[in-house]
């Protein structure tokens, strides 16, 4: 089976800096999604990552705070630029595998913004 | 109103108990729906998904969909402590914009030796 791997794992960062979380997928999949998941609640969708073109941000998510990049059918990141602790999340990347129903997570990063 | 929503819990089930999980969604759009577990500290985990009214079952767990109602539930049966955990119903929604997982708030549920 399809394994989505994730890294950082986790991380401990200064406020105004910036974070770029990476997720591989070891097959190819035609749109790569990006949740953020805050203490204690639900996942919340970011955006969509389709390999080129723009990726779709859901309302209350800009590029300019969390721009996307993919470059090919297997590999996305995400930045989250200048980062306050109201960063301070899990974020998860998501796929749409041919062979399972649903999506399937990778393992999370753990941000924390000091 | 939320998208798909839940009850939060925490949900109390003694084990060998049936644990019955709730979720309701406003967008009849909605094709499919999933449940997902989640353990404290690690990503969500797929267990059931339905996507036609009635009843579906895997193992210890079954699934009912009623889209006239816009309800979807979890059926656990033989409630086992490692089943506590939080647990996540999700509605996909194909659009225009671009085809959606929407998560509800999830249901934490405690099963008491």
């Amino acid at each position: 089976s399809a394994v989505i791997s994730q890294k950082p794992s986790r991380d401990i960062c200064q406020r105004g800096t910036s974070l770029t979380i990476q997720c591989q997928v070891d097959s190819q999949v035609t749109m790569m999604f990006w949740y953020r998941q805050q203490p204690g609640q639900s996942l919340t969708l970011i955006a969509t990552a389709n390999q080129g073109s723009e990726a779709t941000y859901e309302s209350g998510f800009v590029i300019d705070k969390f721009p996307i990049s993919r470059p090919n059918l297997t590999f996305s990141t995400l930045t989250v630029s200048n980062m306050s602790p109201e960063d301070s999340s899990i974020y998860l990347c998501s796929v749409r595998l041919q062979t399972l129903p649903g999506y399937t997570f990778g393992s999370g990063t753990r941000l924390t913004v000091v | 109103q939320k998208e798909v929503e839940q009850n939060s819990g925490p949900l109390s089930v003694p084990e060998g108990a049936i644990a019955s999980l709730n979720c309701t969604y406003s967008d009849r759009g909605s094709q499919s729906f999933f449940w997902y577990r989640q353990y404290s500290g690690k990503s969500p985990e797929l267990i059931m998904f339905i996507y036609s009214n009635g009843d579906k079952e895997d193992g210890r767990f079954t699934a009912q969909l009623n889209k006239a109602s816009q309800y979807v539930s979890l059926l656990i049966r033989d409630s086992q402590p490692s089943d506590s955990a939080t647990y996540l119903c999700a509605s996909w929604v194909i659009k225009a914009a671009g085809n959606k997982l929407t998560f509800g708030g999830g249901t934490r549920v405690l099963v008491k030796p």
